[in-house]
């Protein structure tokens, strides 16, 4: 089955940084690829996604990009702020089975003041 | 706020008991799926239905069960309860079957004395 790695499991960078977190899927016919942000106490919270006929997703200071061939997306936070502290998550999904997502392990983003 | 409501937030309870989680979806939202999120496992996939009916299974444990009702309100069982089934439990729905994105709840926590 869809196997998703995630890399690194611990970000800390200074305010105004950017962060880059990767992921990598094992299932080729993978589709369709979402961000999510979790802060403590709540539930994962989307933040953009990116289907696979698109290489590259922007949502202001949110970048997603998507290489199909190496099987690998990742997710680009510039201008860093400290409420971007939090953990997130990469997920796969293929389109033919439910729509069920396999997430990554999950990176812990610190924002330092 | 996503729109899912997840009950109780907090659920103590006893080795070899019973409890049942509820969850009701964003409106309009016809597939329900279940979550379990612990500090080893990550978000693991346990069950998705859609329209009342069971689309998706994961690892779910053969003392859980799950059902959707015809208002698409949903219940997760859990039975002869162990120290390990201490979890996170999410619930999350979306607009369809598959390709949509899902939107979580803020979960049940879970504790098993």
């Amino acid at each position: 089955g869809e196997n998703v790695e995630q890399h690194p499991s611990t970000l800390s960078v200074q305010e105004g940084d950017s962060a880059v977190i990767k992921c990598t899927y094992s299932d080729s016919a993978s589709n369709y690829f979402p961000w999510y942000k979790q802060e403590l106490g709540k539930g994962p919270q989307l933040i953009i996604d990116i289907r696979s006929n698109v290489g590259e997703k922007k949502d202001q200071r949110i970048a997603v990009t998507l290489n199909k061939t190496a099987k690998h997306f990742s997710l680009h936070i510039t201008e860093t702020q400290p409420e971007d502290s939090a953990v997130y998550f990469c997920a796969a999904s293929t389109g033919n089975q439910g729509g069920k997502l396999i997430f990554g392990q999950g990176t812990e983003l610190s924002v330092k003041p | 706020d996503s729109g899912v409501t997840q009950t109780p937030k907090h659920l103590i309870t006893a080795t070899g008991q019973r409890v049942t989680l509820r969850c009701s979806p964003r409106s309009g939202d016809l597939s329900v799926y279940w979550y379990q999120q612990s500090l080893d496992q990550g978000l693991q996939f346990l069950i998705q239905y859609y329209n009342g009916e069971e689309r998706a299974k994961g690892n779910i444990l053969e003392r859980f069960s799950a059902q959707q009702f015809p208002d698409l309100h949903s219940e997760l069982n859990l039975s002869s309860l162990e120290l390990g089934d201490s979890a996170l439990y999410f619930c999350a729905s979306s607009v369809s079957r598959e390709g949509s994105p899902l939107h979580f709840g803020n979960g049940t926590r879970l504790t098993v004395t």
